[in-house]
């Protein structure tokens, strides 16, 4: 069965660096999302891409994150400079257009920032 | 704004018995759909069970199922024979019919399944 697939499942890094997550969505999906989920409390939405571009975003998703889809496979989280608040989980999720409207996540990414 | 509330933080159930997690929401759509995840302590979300909007009947997946009532907006999860692996991390979701947009979240209930 086809499935989400994130890398790297723990990241350590230390505050004000950048990282990238990495996320292989459902090869035929068109939409695509990350969540992020600190210890303790619930998932939060943080941006939708569609065609190429955002399609939504919430307040979380301020100018230090960006996404890409920069081949067509991966679909991308940046933060470019770290704060301690942004340790959390970060999932990736995709859907297909068949109107199910069902996101299949994947296993997340654990980001420890010290 | 649509929000999803789960009323019980946490709770527990001898193993092969019954719970209800209980989660209601808030919208002023009338057609959307409605999701239970598991969250186990590996943190991977898992679909338990989908409800549509616009169906009747409740959902149902083996030892899950789900009691809909969309004029009280409420959407609780029932797991019959629980069993050691369904203690986990339970979250109610909305999104919305038509829309590729968001899910929302609830805050959770923490389901323990005690032997």
């Amino acid at each position: 069965e086809p499935e989400v697939t994130q890398t790297p499942s723990h990241q350590v890094t230390q505050m004000g660096q950048e990282v990238i997550l990495r996320c292989v969505p459902i090869s035929n999906h068109l939409y695509f999302y990350w969540y992020r989920q600190i210890l303790g409390q619930k998932v939060e939405f943080l941006v939708s891409f569609y065609n190429n571009e955002i399609s939504e975003k919430s307040e979380i998703f301020d100018d230090q994150f960006s996404v890409e889809r920069p081949d067509g496979s991966n679909f991308t989280l940046k933060i470019r400079s770290t704060k301690l608040e942004d340790s959390a989980m970060y999932f990736c999720a995709s859907s297909d257009q068949d109107g199910s409207y069902e996101q299949y996540f994947g296993p997340g990414t654990r980001l420890t920032v010290t | 704004a649509q929000t999803v509330t789960q009323s019980q933080p946490e709770m527990s159930v001898q193993e092969a018995e019954t719970v209800t997690l209980s989660c209601t929401y808030d919208t002023s759509e009338n057609n959307y759909y409605l999701f239970w995840y598991k969250q186990p302590p590996s943190r991977q979300m898992i679909l338990v069970i989908r409800q549509e909007a616009y169906k009747q009947q409740n959902a149902t997946e083996n030892r899950f199922s789900v009691n809909f009532q969309k004029a009280a907006k409420s959407f609780s999860l029932k797991i019959s024979d629980s069993q050691l692996g369904d203690t986990a991390m339970y979250f109610c979701a909305f999104i919305s019919s038509g829309s590729y947009d968001k899910v929302i979240f609830g805050p959770g209930t923490s389901l323990s399944v005690i032997p």
